[in-house]
Parts: C-alpha cells; sequence; structure tokens
C-alpha cells in the first residue's frame, strides 16, 4: 500500500457525460501527478499540482481539467467524454516535485470505462 | 524529442533463469531515472531511482544499473512472483518544471 488513495475504484459511464476522479495523496506529500494508461499508449502524463498551483502540464486535453485543494487532495475532471477516454486514470504523489530524492508514489487507479 | 524505449516487449523465463531488462533514453538534462513493477490493473509499485550513470541498486532479486544512454534492470534466479510488467521512467527538464517520460515496460512471465 502505497498510502496513496483513489476514488472511485470504478467507473462507467456514457459518451458525453462528466465525470470526476478523486486522489489524496500520502502524508505529507505536497505534490500531486495525474496519468493516463491505456492499453496502446502506457501510461502518460496528464499534469502536476505543487502545493494547490498547476506545476508541469503534459498530454491533456482541454477536455479535462484538475484542481488541488488546500487539503492538498486532488481531483479531475473529465468532460465530453468520449469511447478512447477509457482507461486507467493513476494519481501519484511526491513530497516536492525539484528534490532529487523526489519518488512518485502511485494510487491503485481509478478504472473509466465510456460507453 | 525526448524518448525512453524498453525492450523486450515479453519475456518469458523459467524459474531460476536469470536475465535483463532494458530501459534506453534519450533525454535532455537527466534528473533521475526510475524502475517500478506493476501487476496487472493495479498502479506501479516504485523499486529503484538512479542517478549517475555507474550507478547500482539492488533489492532482493533485483539489481538495476545506469549508464549514460540505457539502464538494466538484472533479475537473478527469478521466482514465478516475479512475474509482472516492468516499467522504466525517466526525469528531465521540461518547461516551467519537470516532466517524467515512461517507457512502455516488459512484460515478464515466470513459469515455475
Amino acid at each position: 500500500d502505497s498510502g496513496v488513495t483513489q476514488t472511485p475504484k470504478h467507473l462507467i459511464t456514457a459518451t458525453g457525460q462528466r465525470v470526476t476522479l478523486r486522489c489524496s495523496p500520502r502524508s505529507g506529500d505536497l505534490s500531486v501527478y495525474w496519468y493516463q494508461q491505456s492499453l496502446d499508449q502506457g501510461l502518460q502524463f496528464l499534469i502536476q499540482y505543487y502545493n494547490g498551483e498547476e506545476r508541469a502540464k503534459g498530454n491533456i486535453l482541454e477536455r479535462f481539467s484538475a484542481q488541488q485543494f488546500p487539503d492538498l487532495h486532488s481531483e479531475l475532471n473529465l468532460s465530453s467524454l468520449e469511447l478512447g477516454d477509457s482507461a486507467l486514470y493513476f494519481c501519484a504523489s511526491s513530497v516536492r516535485w525539484d528534490a532529487p530524492t523526489d519518488t512518485q508514489y502511485f494510487g491503485p487507479g481509478t478504472r473509466l470505462t465510456v460507453l | 524529442e525526448d524518448q525512453v524505449t524498453q525492450s523486450p516487449e515479453a519475456l518469458r523465463l523459467q524459474e531460476g533463469e536469470s536475465s535483463s531488462l532494458n530501459c534506453s533514453y534519450t533525454v535532455s538534462g537527466l534528473r533521475g531515472l526510475f524502475w517500478y513493477r506493476q501487476d496487472p490493473g493495479k498502479g506501479p509499485e516504485f523499486l529503484f531511482t538512479l542517478y549517475s550513470a555507474g550507478e547500482e541498486k539492488e533489492k532482493e532479486r533485483l539489481k538495476a544499473t545506469l549508464t549514460k544512454k540505457e539502464s538494466f534492470l538484472h533479475i537473478t534466479a527469478p521466482k514465478p512472483e516475479d512475474s509482472a510488467t516492468y516499467l522504466c521512467a525517466v526525469q528531465a527538464r521540461g518547461t516551467g518544471g519537470f516532466k517524467t517520460i515512461f517507457g512502455a515496460g516488459t512484460r515478464l512471465f515466470v513459469k515455475a
């Protein structure tokens, strides 16, 4: 158990809908990362927050957005869902973002199925 | 373009048959290289971080090494429970901060 929690574990929805994925980082970690993992793409970095502020952006679609709240939990919002958005979504956390010893610890993931 | 390539894509071993997994990378400003293990449907589990060429780290039957262009994950006398996907990731300088790039992984199957 990495100490990173994600809810829900599974999510089934329809095309065009909007969903919110939630992540709580390990105790003491200030940085949160979101990744998407689909069968044909591997782990793709989406976005990173550090202490409430956006720190880095990867291949995140405009239909997706995220935020990190004062209590450091983070939410990933996915809207206008398409079949191709079906994937595992992982959250990871680390103590900071710029320390040489920073290691990202991953949560168990949320499996999103868009029908 | 920054890139991480893992080989082979899949590896089938007999129990006790040692082997190595390769991770080659092309990035500017390497900050660290990470190895993770991932079981089906679960989150990646951290194994090692390597920072500089020549560095080695060990954990049970696993040993990771790093050169200027690649990293190897050596598995000595593997057991069936070592079956998993092994992911390599590099962290490098990006716009406004650092970016993490994952390889596609090597799927390891160890048969008893």
